[in-house]
């Protein structure tokens, strides 16, 4: 079975702020891959990155930076210098091998407030 | 490049009512997967459709079913609606073979069931 946890459920901060969002997976896969999601109020859930489990290197795209570690199955999400315009909905999500679904967390509210 | 579209955004229906939902993937992709969006949870997979059949099915009952069309279009179709079927239906498109890649989301059909 495959499983997503995203522990917090709702986070804070005022702008400017740094603020990293928790993702631990679990499953049975040797080969999978790990996303996150942002889902404005709009609805539409926007692609952010994709990370196979073959490659632990961390990743750097502009104010977004992702952590993944094999050892702890934590694939962690950090925000810096936060801006309103960040505020959503975020859902890290795992696709198994060999599976077509894609299982996501319940998600973590982001509010940036100015 | 038209992304994944929806229709309707918004409808309204009566318990034990039947209900269609419509989904045009992006443009290049072929494979479509249905996901519901209970209101403060993450998307939960219905089924995906893949050169017009059923390739795989989550934890949904037979009322729910879907279609995909030579355009790689596709439906979703809800029988004998309950009042728990009111949420988000997000329909997803991805190319083929390449589910790893992620999934191109749309902006979703809310469903109230009253």
């Amino acid at each position: 079975a495959q499983k997503v946890t995203q522990a917090q459920t709702e986070i804070s901060v005022v702008e400017k702020e740094d603020v990293t969002l928790d993702c631990v997976y679990e499953t049975r896969d040797t080969t999978y891959y790990l996303f996150w999601y942002k889902q404005p109020p709009s609805g539409e859930l926007v692609f952010l990155i994709r990370r196979n489990s073959f490659d632990e290197q961390n990743e750097i795209s502009g104010r977004y930076s992702w952590n993944f570690q094999k050892s702890t199955s934590s694939f962690n999400f950090t925000i810096t210098a936060s801006q309103v315009v960040d505020s959503a909905v975020y859902f890290c999500a795992l696709l198994g091998g060999s599976n077509y679904k894609l299982t996501f967390g319940k998600g973590t509210l982001l509010t940036v407030n100015p | 490049d038209a992304g994944v579209t929806q229709s309707p955004t918004h409808l309204i229906k009566t318990r034990g009512q039947q209900v269609t939902l419509r989904c045009s993937p992006k443009s290049g992709h072929d494979t479509v997967s249905w996901y519901q969006q209970a209101l403060g949870q993450g998307p939960q997979f219905i089924f995906q459709y893949y050169e017009e059949e059923e390739r795989q099915r989550g934890n949904f009952p037979d009322r729910f079913s879907g279609h995909q069309f030579p355009n790689y279009s596709s439906e979703l179709n809800v029988n004998a609606l309950l009042l728990g079927d009111s949420a988000l239906y997000l329909c997803a498109s991805s190319p083929s073979g390449g589910s790893s890649y992620g999934y191109t989301f749309g902006s979703g059909t809310r469903l109230t069931v009253v």
